[in-house]
């Protein structure tokens, strides 16, 4: 079971749209409706920010978004803030036959 | 209120045994899946196992099977993650996360355990 595919880092300036991919396989990203984001700050725990690939947490703003086309799903941060510099991981459900869940390799988001 | 916190850090030798705890409260801690996640210094999430305190049903990621253990007493609402002899690789952040009920997501964190095994 191999981690998901993601880019190490993207960057955009405050008030840009960024958007972040994470590709895996139809075991996978392509085989279920169950694609999540999570935010996570040096230091910090991780952040629920998008869940069944495209629902948002109570709490979460609408700047973020995401979506799933295939074996490929995609997180969108639109007006980009300065707090929204952080690393992002994409995880999805990978069936009970194997573990169930595989996160992806990590993104690095900065706001320039 | 949602809450899960663990506990504290760790330092401990090469050989030796640990068992690092998570406590949930403000929901029904035997409803919902709690796992294990590993962060190493610098690196990604890697998903360890998952457990249900409702009947302990214990489910490894293949990277960590036979490496860990993963407990739960639901009596106290505490999830467990367990070594029998650490080695200088295990060392790491572990968090603990509740998974929604769905099932496909985690939705809260603890803090984390940063577990340092050296000599």
């Amino acid at each position: 079971q191999s981690a998901l595919t993601q880019p190490r880092s993207v960057s955009g300036s405050p008030g840009q749209s960024v958007t972040i991919s994470c590709t895996g396989t139809s075991s996978d990203v392509g085989g279920y409706n169950y694609v999540s984001w999570y935010q996570q700050h040096p230091g910090k725990a991780p952040k629920l920010m998008i869940y069944d690939v495209s629902k948002r947490p109570s709490g979460v703003p609408d700047r973020f978004s995401g979506s799933k086309s295939g074996n490929t799903a995609s997180l969108t941060i639109s007006g980009l803030q300065a707090e929204d510099e952080a690393d992002y991981y994409c995880c999805s459900y990978a069936g009970s036959y194997t573990f169930f869940y595989v996160f992806g390799t990590g993104t690095k988001v900065t706001v320039l | 209120e949602v809450q899960l916190v663990q506990s504290g850090a760790e330092v401990k030798k090469p050989g030796e045994s640990l068992k690092i705890s998570c406590k949930g409260s403000g929901y029904s801690f035997t409803s919902y899946w709690i796992g294990w996640v590993r962060q190493m210094p610098g690196k990604g999430l890697e998903w360890m196992g998952i457990i249900y305190p409702g009947d302990s049903d214990t489910r490894y990621s293949p990277s960590f099977q036979g490496q860990v253990t993963i407990s739960a007493d639901k009596s106290i609402s505490t999830a467990y993650l367990q070594w029998s002899s650490l080695k200088a690789s295990d060392t790491a952040m572990y968090y603990c996360a509740r998974l929604k009920s769905s099932g496909a997501a985690a939705d809260y964190w603890g803090q984390g355990t940063l577990v340092t095994v050296s000599s």
